[in-house]
């Protein structure tokens, strides 16, 4: 039974730029959220996919943005990046949140 | 909106010594805080978690108990082996289910052999 899988593990980008990550849930799991875990930090809410929409928001600017797919897998798309966005992306899947999240190994994204 | 405070940043215990680490939340409403184990490099593991309808919770080594009218909870970790060296971060929810975790800063736990 494969976990939560993303893609890539690491990627370098220059500010400005435009980067995509991807997230493929956990077997059974049908809703995907995305944390943004900063060096040191805890991880921080960006957004939530149930149902192929965006159904809750954290505190992040519209340069962030999803999409969930009928298979349920997920996209988190950043645009103009800025060295602020360095960081580990962390997604995260559940059943319709009648279970405990199970994250991914994260993407690391640095911006240089 | 929620947050949650963690502390110590930092804890060293020896090897067989208890660890307890505690977290303040700030909306009275919350009703989920689970506990996640994260080790260098690897993704944060879900060890154990507590409902607001329930004051303890136990499974073996690790223990967590909640106290609503202080807003506070605590991870206990007795025993302690080296094993259990890693980053630890609780974190607080409104709705079980809802899924906008809130988490702590983190507790980065050493045992000393």
């Amino acid at each position: 039974d494969a976990g939560v899988t993303q893609s890539p593990t690491h990627l370098i980008k220059t500010r400005g730029q435009q980067v995509t990550l991807r997230c493929s849930p956990k077997s059974g799991h049908d809703t995907v959220s995305w944390y943004q875990q900063a060096l040191g930090q805890g991880p921080q809410f960006i957004f939530q996919y149930y149902e192929e929409e965006e159904r809750q928001r954290g505190n992040f600017p519209d340069r962030f943005s999803g999409h969930q797919f009928p298979n349920y897998s997920s996209e988190l798309n950043v645009n103009a990046l800025l060295l602020g966005d360095s960081a580990l992306y962390l997604c995260a899947s559940s059943f319709r949140g009648g279970s405990p999240l199970h994250f991914g190994n994260g993407t690391r994204l640095t911006v240089t | 909106g929620e947050n949650v405070e963690q502390h110590p940043s930092t804890l060293s215990v020896q090897e067989g010594d208890s660890a307890v680490i505690k977290c303040t939340y700030s909306d009275s409403a919350s009703n989920y805080f689970p506990w996640y184990k994260q080790e260098l490099g690897k993704r944060p593991q879900l060890i154990i978690d507590i409902r607001s309808n329930v004051g303890e919770k136990k499974d073996q080594r690790i223990a967590v108990t909640l106290n609503k009218t202080a807003k506070h909870f605590s991870l206990h970790i007795t025993e302690t082996q080296p094993e259990d060296s890693a980053v630890y971060f609780c974190a607080a929810t409104v709705n079980f289910g809802n899924e906008k975790l809130t988490f702590g800063t983190g507790t980065r736990l050493t045992i000393i052999p």
